[in-house]
């Protein structure tokens, strides 16, 4: 483990239905991260929560909503998804500018 | 906006061989350089992060330089192993906005 604990680790879902991912630290991380990975794709920014607050959404769809209740955990919850949105989801942490650390992942498939 | 790229995209080389991938970023404004292994369908583990103010960080067989005048990184591994199989990626922290930039990875294959 490396201090960033994502569940679940796999996920199948339908269109018409609504889970959430969970990400949960304990690093003492200020800044935490959702990232989509897609098949021969560089990794994507999502969102960006900085001590709580949202400080960056990167012209993500409203079908992807995130929310952070505090420091330590962040959610992503997916309601109404398309196919084309299976992809691995990682989440992230930092502490300032020292680096990231990730999460193993949750590989979505969207049926 | 920083563009991070990664040559090259895929490398195939025998077990012993030292190799060198590399990582270049158009914006030399930056705080740190960091490289990641990523195994097939999991998340990246951090393998070195480099200080704007440091030149390199080494790490068992693994060796990371950094020239931010040129906007260059490389990831230098030594004795290579199959185990080292992988995607490497680099990451590059901003002076400003809060977030790392990614290249596209090198996927190597270290051959037995």
């Amino acid at each position: 483990e490396t201090g960033v604990t994502q569940t679940p680790r796999h996920l199948v879902m339908g269109m018409t239905n609504k889970k959430s991912l969970k990400c949960e630290q304990h690093l003492g991380h200020n800044a935490m991260y959702w990232y989509k990975q897609s098949a021969k794709k560089p990794l994507e920014l999502m969102f960006v929560y900085n001590f709580k607050e949202q400080t960056e959404n990167n012209s993500v769809p409203s079908r992807f909503s995130p929310e952070c209740p505090n420091s330590s955990h962040l959610f992503l919850h997916l309601h109404t998804l398309q196919p084309e949105d299976s992809a691995l989801y990682l989440c992230a942490s930092s502490q300032a500018n020292y680096g990231y650390t990730f999460g193993s992942g949750t590989r979505l498939t969207v049926v | 906006k920083q563009e991070v790229t990664q040559i090259p995209a895929a490398l195939s080389v025998p077990e012993g061989e030292n190799l060198v991938l590399n990582c270049s970023f158009t914006d030399s404004a930056i705080y740190n350089l960091q490289w990641f292994r990523q195994d097939p369908g999991k998340g990246l583990t951090s393998l070195l992060l480099i200080q704007s103010s440091q030149r390199e960080q080494t790490s068992g067989r693994l060796n990371a330089s950094l020239d931010k005048s040129s906007g260059r990184s490389t990831l230098y591994i030594a004795a290579s192993q199959p185990g080292d199989s992988a995607t490497y990626l680099c990451a590059v922290f901003r002076n400003t906005g809060n977030q790392f930039y990614f290249g596209t990875g090198t996927s190597l294959t270290v051959i037995p």
